[in-house]
């Protein structure tokens, strides 16, 4: 079974710095998905970027980049110029490949306070 | 377009009681997933719907129940609660069965409080 791993439950960063995520996980699948989520205080979580296994390319959108590195099995998240609005808890999840009703599995999460 | 919207918010039920929440995804979008989120155990997977059908099921006591209805709308049951049935519940929407790339969307969760 595939396990994902977050090892900072609690991570700080003032803003306009940068701050990397860690995320885990382990599998023996070759391809899979791989997702970071946000979820704020008021707990509707957002999809805050994705990556496929079988690109090499790391994933960017905006200030959000992943560093992708599949044979340590690394998937971190880089928030550059760090905003007050990016408090809240980062999940790291894993999919398994493309078969219809596929869950989500979830890392036990980060959160991120930001301060001025 | 509404987001995924979830009935009720908040939801306070002595133990031995049943419950009955409530999912509405985005509009078009014809599967639905369920998540408990709990402090000790995280985020972990119910069950998917798609199309009034049962795609994927979790590790949940058969006391957890669901059902889709032809609107796509999806409620979640749970008999016999148990404290430890604490939690927030989470539903997300998708257009195809969930899997892959594709994006799920969340709503804003149930609290439930078993007393």
């Amino acid at each position: 079974a595939q396990t994902v791993t977050q090892s900072q439950p609690e991570m700080s960063v003032q803003e306009a710095e940068t701050v990397t995520l860690s995320c885990t996980y382990d599998t023996s699948e070759s391809d899979y998905y791989l997702f970071w989520y946000k979820q704020p205080p008021s707990r509707q979580m957002i999809l805050v970027i994705r990556q496929e296994a079988y690109k090499q390319q790391n994933a960017t959108e905006n200030r959000f980049s992943v560093n992708f590195q599949k044979a340590a099995k690394s998937f971190s998240l880089k928030i550059s110029d760090s905003q007050l609005g990016d408090a809240a808890m980062y999940f790291c999840a894993y999919r398994s490949p493309n078969q219809a009703g596929t869950a989500l599995i979830f890392g036990k999460g980060t959160t991120l306070s930001v301060s001025s | 377009k509404a987001g995924v919207t979830q009935t009720p918010r908040y939801l306070i039920k002595t133990r031995g009681q049943q419950v009955t929440l409530s999912c509405s995804p985005i509009s078009g979008h014809r599967s639905v997933s369920w998540y408990q989120q709990t402090p000790g155990q995280g985020l972990q997977f119910l069950f998917e719907y798609f199309s009034e059908t049962q795609r994927n099921k979790g590790n949940f006591p058969g006391r957890f129940s669901g059902r889709q209805f032809s609107n796509s709308r999806s409620e979640m049951n749970v008999s016999t609660l148990e404290l430890g049935d604490s939690a927030l519940y989470l539903c997300a929407s998708s257009l195809v069965p969930s899997g892959g790339y594709n994006e799920q969307f969340f709503g804003p969760g149930t609290r439930l409080t078993v007393l």
